[in-house]
């Protein structure tokens, strides 16, 4: 069965220091792959998206950035981080053009 | 581009009730997949339910139903015999035939109290 992996589940980073969240994908080839940022709570928005190793979208503009260096394996980063960027990140992966959204089970990142 | 509204910010049902969580959207597009996710305390996503928009059937998933109406962008979930465990925060979202990603609502909070 298709399985998602995403970690740490809490951290707690100050500010101007760097960020890299992981998320795997088991059990399938070629997903597409998915970062989503919840702040306070509500509404989801979509950072990141990618449809192959190397091949990276990006949604909005920010101090983030993502790579795809292998085909089951999404990172987000950042090199400095800013206090605007606390929040839920939520990495998903779907198979096909009209499946849906499997979802991680999220990092609460609070930057101090 | 494609949006999503929920209107209904919170909303609470007593155990044993239904309650019917409303959504809109606009796309325009003739071809699109419409969900609704809940997201529990835990924070994990769930996928509650999917309709193909080409499917004049609502979609139902035990005691989860839709409403779907194309013509007015109306989908809303109703959720029959509401049980403690349906407490969260409930997401509607459009994925387009062409698209990649699923933009998603605000989110609606369910309380269902005993």
């Amino acid at each position: 069965s298709q399985t998602i992996h995403q970690w740490p589940a809490t951290l707690v980073q100050p500010v101007g220091s760097p960020l890299s969240l992981e998320c795997t994908v088991e059990g399938t080839s070629n997903p597409n792959l998915y970062w989503y940022r919840q702040a306070a709570g509500r509404g989801l928005q979509l950072l990141f998206y990618s449809v192959g190793i190397g091949q990276i979208s990006s949604e909005v503009p920010q101090n983030l950035s993502a790579s795809r260096p292998q085909d089951r394996q999404f990172i987000l980063s950042s090199k400095k981080l800013l206090l605007s960027d606390s929040g839920f990140y939520l990495c998903a992966f779907k198979m096909g053009s009209n499946s849906p959204l499997h979802f991680g089970n999220g990092t609460r990142l609070t930057v101090t | 581009a494609q949006t999503v509204t929920q209107s209904q910010p919170e909303m609470s049902v007593q155990e044993a009730e239904t309650v019917t969580l409303s959504c809109t959207y606009d796309t325009s597009e003739n071809n699109y997949y419409l969900f609704w996710y809940k997201q529990p305390p835990s924070r994990q996503m769930i996928l509650v339910i999917r309709q193909e928009a080409y499917k004049q059937q609502n979609a139902t998933e035990n005691r989860f139903s839709v409403n779907f109406q194309k013509a007015a962008k109306s989908f809303s979930l109703k959720i029959s015999d509401s049980q403690l465990g349906d407490t969260a925060m409930y997401f509607c979202a459009i994925l387009s035939n062409s698209g990649y990603a699923l933009n998603f609502g605000k989110g609606t909070s369910l309380l269902v109290t005993p």
